[in-house]
């Protein structure tokens, strides 16, 4: 059974930093890893998908790394900025199936 | 891009009735919708997978009498909560993927579901 766990639980900043969210997972049989943004009582935003042969993806101020063996995958922000403010997910497929399982986040706090 | 509009945002209800909440996906053919329930400061949980034209598939532990999936049309899955009761107030949150799995998962914007 997939588990996805994220590192740290909460983090707060100070504006301009550039910041590091960990997230590691128990199967390395994934179709892909997805990052999130969830805004308070909000959806979830797909910030960047990864697919199982690739080793990161970038957008922006966002570059997400994928290392299948090790179980492991990073979310790098520069540059921060207080609207980055949010729980960022982590989520990744579980077994051969299409579904996802979701770690319980980061609460990233980026004061001005 | 591909859109997945969730209605209502939020709702009221009573103890003891149902409510509905619509998925749709925009601009894409979905035949297969994701169900997630989200309680406070707690990650997202499957609660079943929708399927376009037959049953939906429920996890370990949803009742799939009280959790009504229907998913009529390549761009609709509805989710009814029957005889709701405070203890299923949360936040119900719908996905959905369009073909190919170069593309990922789109989420709804979520209804926050209160029964008093």
């Amino acid at each position: 059974k997939q588990e996805v766990t994220q590192i740290p639980a909460a983090l707060s900043v100070p504006e301009g930093e550039n910041l590091v969210l960990n997230c590691s997972f128990t199967d390395s049989a994934i179709y892909n890893l997805q990052w999130f943004r969830q805004d308070p009582g909000k959806g979830l935003t797909s910030l960047l998908l990864i697919q199982s042969s690739q080793r990161e993806q970038t957008s922006g101020r966002l570059n997400a790394s994928l290392d299948k063996s090790s179980g492991r995958s990073t979310l790098y922000i520069a540059a921060s900025q207080p609207g980055d403010s949010a729980t960022y997910l982590c989520a990744t497929t579980q077994g051969g199936s299409e579904k996802l399982v979701f770690g319980k986040g980061t609460k990233l706090t980026v004061n001005p | 891009g591909a859109v997945v509009s969730q209605h209502p945002s939020w709702v009221i209800c009573k103890s003891g009735t149902s409510v509905k909440i619509e998925c749709r996906s925009l601009d894409f053919q979905a035949t297969t919708m994701f169900w997630y329930r989200q309680f406070p400061k707690q990650s997202l949980m499957l609660m079943a997978t929708s399927n376009e034209g037959s049953k939906a598939t429920y996890e370990q532990g949803v009742e799939k009498d009280k959790f009504l999936i229907n998913h009529a049309s390549l761009t609709l899955s509805t989710l009814t909560v029957t005889s709701a009761h405070p203890e299923d107030s949360s936040f119900y949150i719908c996905s959905a993927r369009a073909a190919g799995r170069a593309y990922g998962y789109t989420f709804g914007s979520g209804t926050r579901l209160t029964v008093v």
